[in-house]
Parts: C-alpha cells; structure tokens; sequence
C-alpha cells in the first residue's frame, strides 16, 4: 500500500462547478501538506500549504487537512478551463519541505 | 534565467547506454532535488543536496543511479546500463533554504522526458 493514494481521474466538471480533490495517506508523523498543480509537460508548482489540521484560503483554492482521518482535501470554487491540469498532493514529515512524498495526481478536466 | 532549467528537455536510448541528465537551478537557491515521475506512480524522491552537507541519497532505486552537484550549482543526474522501467520524466527542483518555512518552497523545471529502448 502507498504511503499517500489519490485518486488518478480524470475529473470532468463543467465550467463554474465547485471541485473537491482529496488524498488519504498512512504516515501519522506527516506534519506538512502540500497541493501541487502540474500543467502538461511542465513541472508541478506549488499552490498552497498547510501545517497540521485545519482550513487554508487563497483565493478560489481552499485546503483542508484533517489528522485524525489521515486526510486532505482541496477545493476550487468557480473552476475554470485554465484549472485544467493535474493536482498532486504532496507530504513531509520534517519541517520544510524536505523528501516530499507525492500521490499519484488527479487529473482535472474544467469544460468551458 | 527565472527559473529551473533541465536538460535536454527529451532523451532516447538504447537499454545498456548511459545518461547524463542535468539541472540549473535558481541561483542563489542552496538546496536541489530530483525526482522521477512514472506513469501511474506520481513523483518519487531520488535524492537531495543542501549546501555542503552530503547529499541525501536514500531515495536512489539501485547503483546505477549517481548524481552530483558541482560547485553547489549545477547538477548532473547519471544512470549507468539504462533499463527500460528507467524510462520516465526526471524532474529536478531547487528550493532557497532548508528552515521550516515558505522559503523552503520546491520550484520545478519542466523535467526530462528519457525513453529507453
């Protein structure tokens, strides 16, 4: 079983549409959590992060983490077609961001 | 440049050849990561460096794989004998410091996409 699963899609919703990705993972020591975007043929850049459990805001993007279901999650409002791309969650136990572990990625398909 | 840059952005070869796969980082930027990115397996961690201290190789799949980092700049990323399940995209990433906090952010370059035949 690996350490962190995300479901690989594709995730076709349609312009507007509020989207939820979502990453389970075994590692209780995992303090960091990270939501990466990846546009095709490009490196994933980074979109937000959280310490430990609870809400983060950054305009559309909302990330959640919740510790004791070993689960996270990040929701776009208003999606739009440029969301396109896929979103890799990703996890450090040291401080920093030091030998992530990444899921599988979810591929996001918005619909204009 | 602005950002990481890696090269040659594709690369075929033959199974049994060696490759040589480098890296340019943001300058400035004291710590540098590579990773490799299989279809279906997400990004897997092969092996950072951070300043002058030895790199951390824990994430290397076998001793074919070696990497340096010259003159704590750029970084060249070796598989030796090449095997088809090396084929993936090698991406590198390079972050200002190591402290715990937003600085430590990862920027990506666009990877190298190495097909072995």
């Amino acid at each position: 079983q690996k350490e962190v699963e995300q479901d690989p899609g594709p995730l076709s919703v349609p312009e507007g549409a509020i989207v939820s990705l979502n990453c389970t993972y075994s590692n209780s020591a995992f303090q960091y959590f990270m939501w990466y975007r990846q546009y095709s043929r490009k490196g994933p850049e980074l979109l937000m992060y959280t310490y430990s459990s609870g809400n983060k805001e950054d305009g559309r993007f909302t990330a959640q983490v919740d510790k004791s279901s070993k689960y996270i999650s990040l929701f776009i409002r208003d999606s739009q077609p440029s969301d396109s791309a896929t979103y890799l969650c990703a996890m450090s136990e040291t401080g920093g961001f030091q030998k992530l572990v990444f899921g599988t990625g979810t591929r996001l398909l918005v619909s204009p | 440049g602005a950002g990481v840059s890696q090269s040659p952005s594709n690369k075929v070869t033959e199974k049994g050849k060696d490759v040589e796969l480098r890296c340019d980082p943001i300058s400035g930027h004291t710590a540098l990561y590579w990773y490799r990115q299989s279809l279906g397996q997400g990004l897997e961690f092969l092996i950072y460096f951070q300043g002058n201290s030895a790199p951390d190789k824990s994430g290397l799949p076998s001793d074919r794989f070696s990497a340096e980092r010259t003159g704590g700049s750029v970084s060249t990323l070796t598989i030796q004998r090449t095997q088809q399940e090396d084929s993936a995209v090698y991406l590198c990433a390079s972050s200002l410091v190591l402290a715990g906090g937003p600085e430590d952010i990862q920027y990506f370059g666009a990877g190298t996409r190495l097909s072995v035949l």
